[in-house]
């Protein structure tokens, strides 16, 4: 399956700042994904990231707070915007590649805390 | 919205043991997978599962795809320590994109050496 490669690994913010995660895959995927898991929780799907278009948004999940790019089929970024603590969690990558249904593969994450 | 129900949220057992987790579905899914994650890691597959019925198996671990379609159960036989983890099972569901998965909460699994 394909590398993926997340960065930072992990970061503690301030409140009121924003981060940017990257997402490096080691080989063209169709699907990108972005997750969040707040602590001892399960994965929340926030959205899915669209090449050359904007990403579809779940419910509860908005551009503004997480702006998300995708510029090419190997690239993606997710930026969290004016952190609070309430957005300390762990953001997962995760990729489907190929055609027709294919499973997810997930990034290591990237452990956020917000001060 | 699609819901799934795992259980047991933990299991504490004995090095030796065999372990048997199960998730249940509100509605009919399509395709079942079971992740683990290990702490500070994200999850990994471990089995997918395509159509009702089936059975596979990944070393020492068996899965089943309900024929109801609307279930799933995860086996491990004789646990390691290295088991220790975050047992998820996921699905895409029927409806929407067959790409956007729901996780379960996910079952605790600790082994005792």
């Amino acid at each position: 399956s394909a590398v993926i490669s997340q960065k930072p690994s992990r970061d503690i913010c301030q409140r009121g700042t924003s981060l940017t995660i990257q997402c490096q895959v080691d080989s063209q995927v169709t699907m990108m994904f972005w997750y969040r898991q707040q602590p001892g929780q399960s994965l929340t799907l926030i959205a899915t990231a669209n090449q050359g278009s904007e990403a579809t948004y779940e419910s509860g999940f908005v551009i503004d707070k997480f702006p998300i790019s995708r510029p090419n089929l190997t690239f993606s970024t997710l930026t969290v915007s004016n952190m609070s603590p309430e957005d300390s969690s762990i953001y997962l990558c995760s990729v489907a590649a190929g055609t027709g249904y294919q499973p997810q593969h997930f990034g290591d994450g990237t452990r956020l805390s917000i001060l | 919205g699609q819901q799934l129900n795992q259980s047991p949220q933990s299991m504490f057992i004995q090095e030796g043991e065999d372990v048997s987790m199960n998730c249940t579905s509100s509605s009919i899914f399509n395709t079942w997978l079971w992740y683990k994650q290990d702490p500070g890691e994200g999850p990994v597959l471990l089995i997918a599962l395509y159509k009702a019925g089936e059975l596979t198996s990944n070393g020492r671990l068996t899965a089943q795809f309900g024929i109801t379609r609307k279930d799933s159960f995860l086996n491990i036989s004789a646990s390691i320590p290295s088991d220790v983890g975050i047992y998820f099972c996921a699905g895409p569901g029927s409806g929407g994109s067959n790409y956007k998965l729901t996780f379960g909460k996910g079952t605790l699994l600790t082994v005792n050496p």
